[in-house]
Order: structure tokens, then C-alpha cells, then sequence
């Protein structure tokens, strides 16, 4: 069974201050994880897809990056703006596309 | 370019009554999905279709029921609403290989 675990659950930041958010996971077969943004009251938000391990992403403050066995989002100098919850996901090599999504890093950046 | 959009966005129920959720989405995507969100549980897939007329069980399917009779819409019906179905619905629609796209959800609350 894919399994997905992100951590930490809840992240507290001042402006400026780096950090990295973790996605490890188990997959039968991995085709892709994806990094989503979601705000309150949304759907989540496509960020990144990561397909092998060694690969990077980068988009304004984000850049996430894969091993085979986990992958990171960091945030690099973040603004409130960044505030939201995280989530990752990994998509196997199974018939239906099947996604398995983790419970979301929640990320408050402070003034 | 709407992407998907579910209808309702909120909507309250007694116990026992039924109602159905529509998704709908303008990206000629196979895929579809139906998601419910709760707090500190993720995503979890309740039906998914991998084409017009085809439907199947995801992980949480009990009490849900779905049609895909066109290509651009996914219907989720609750037959007899229970108060344990509470929560946030997602659709999500996808190209194989590609990062699923997500509607705005549906807020379902049962008295």
C-alpha cells in the first residue's frame, strides 16, 4: 500500500526565516510526486512534479527536491503571502492513476 | 479556461436526505475523481472514473454512489446522507502522467 508522511504538521515562521518542509513516502512504481498548494476554502494548488530522484524544481522562494526515498519543499526567505498548507503526493504505476496524498504541512509566516 | 468547477459550493442536509454533487470540467481529461477532506486525515479517494461510462471504488466508497455519462462530468450522490459525511468534497480530473487538477470543493454539512 502507498503511503505518504509529511512533517512537521504545523510550521511557524518569521519572514525571512528559511526552512524545509518533508515528504517521505513508499510507493509501488513512482511516476511522479507532486507538491500542491492549498489555501483556506480552495482546492489544492499544482506546484511542482518531480519524476527521479536527484531532480529539482524551483518556482519564486520554492525549490523541491526528490531522493527515492523522500522529498524536500524548501522555502527560502518566505513572506506571509507563503502561508498555507502543503501537500504532497505520489502517483504510482498503477491502471487508474492512482494519486496517494499525505495530511499537509500547515505553514504560517509571521511579519 | 474554467478547469473544474463543482456545484454546489455549500450545502447543509438532514439526516437522511439526498442530494447529488457535479463536477464539471473543460479540459478533455479521462481521468476524474471524487475526494472528501477532513481534518487531520488528507484526501482520500471515495470513486474515480478512468473514462466516459466507467466508473470504480476508491477507499472510502461506502454510501457515495457515481455516474460519468459525458466525459466532462463526474456525478457524486449521497443516497442517504449521514451526519458521518460530513465534511469537504473534491474533484480532481487528470491527463495520465500529469498532476491532477482540483475544483474548489463543495462544503456538505449533515444535520
Amino acid at each position: 500500500e502507498d503511503q505518504v508522511t509529511q512533517s512537521p504538521e504545523a510550521l511557524r515562521l518569521q519572514e525571512g526565516e528559511s526552512s524545509s518542509l518533508n515528504c517521505s513516502y513508499t510507493v509501488s512504481g513512482l511516476r511522479g510526486l507532486f507538491w500542491y498548494r492549498q489555501d483556506p476554502g480552495k482546492g489544492p494548488e499544482f506546484l511542482f512534479t518531480l519524476y527521479s530522484a536527484g531532480e529539482e524544481k524551483e518556482k519564486e522562494r520554492l525549490k523541491a527536491t526528490l531522493t527515492k526515498k523522500e522529498s524536500f519543499l524548501h522555502i527560502t526567505a518566505p513572506k506571509p503571502e507563503d502561508s498555507a498548507t502543503y501537500l504532497c503526493a505520489v502517483l504510482n504505476s498503477g491502471g487508474y492513476q492512482k494519486v496517494t496524498f499525505g495530511t499537509g504541512t500547515k505553514l504560517q509566516v509571521i511579519p | 479556461n474554467a478547469g473544474v468547477t463543482q456545484t454546489p459550493k455549500f450545502r447543509v442536509l438532514k439526516t437522511g436526505q439526498s442530494m447529488t454533487l457535479l463536477c464539471a470540467q473543460d479540459m478533455n481529461h479521462e481521468y476524474m475523481y471524487w475526494y472528501r477532506q477532513d481534518p487531520g486525515m488528507g484526501l482520500r479517494l471515495i470513486h474515480y472514473s478512468v473514462g466516459e461510462g466507467t466508473t470504480a471504488k476508491g477507499e472510502v466508497p461506502d454510501g457515495y454512489n457515481v455516474s460519468r455519462l459525458k466525459k466532462q462530468n463526474f456525478l457524486l450522490g449521497l443516497e442517504s446522507a449521514a451526519p458521518s459525511q460530513t465534511s469537504v468534497y473534491f474533484c480532481a480530473s487528470l491527463t495520465p502522467g500529469q498532476p491532477q487538477h482540483f475544483g474548489d470543493g463543495t462544503r456538505l454539512s449533515i444535520l
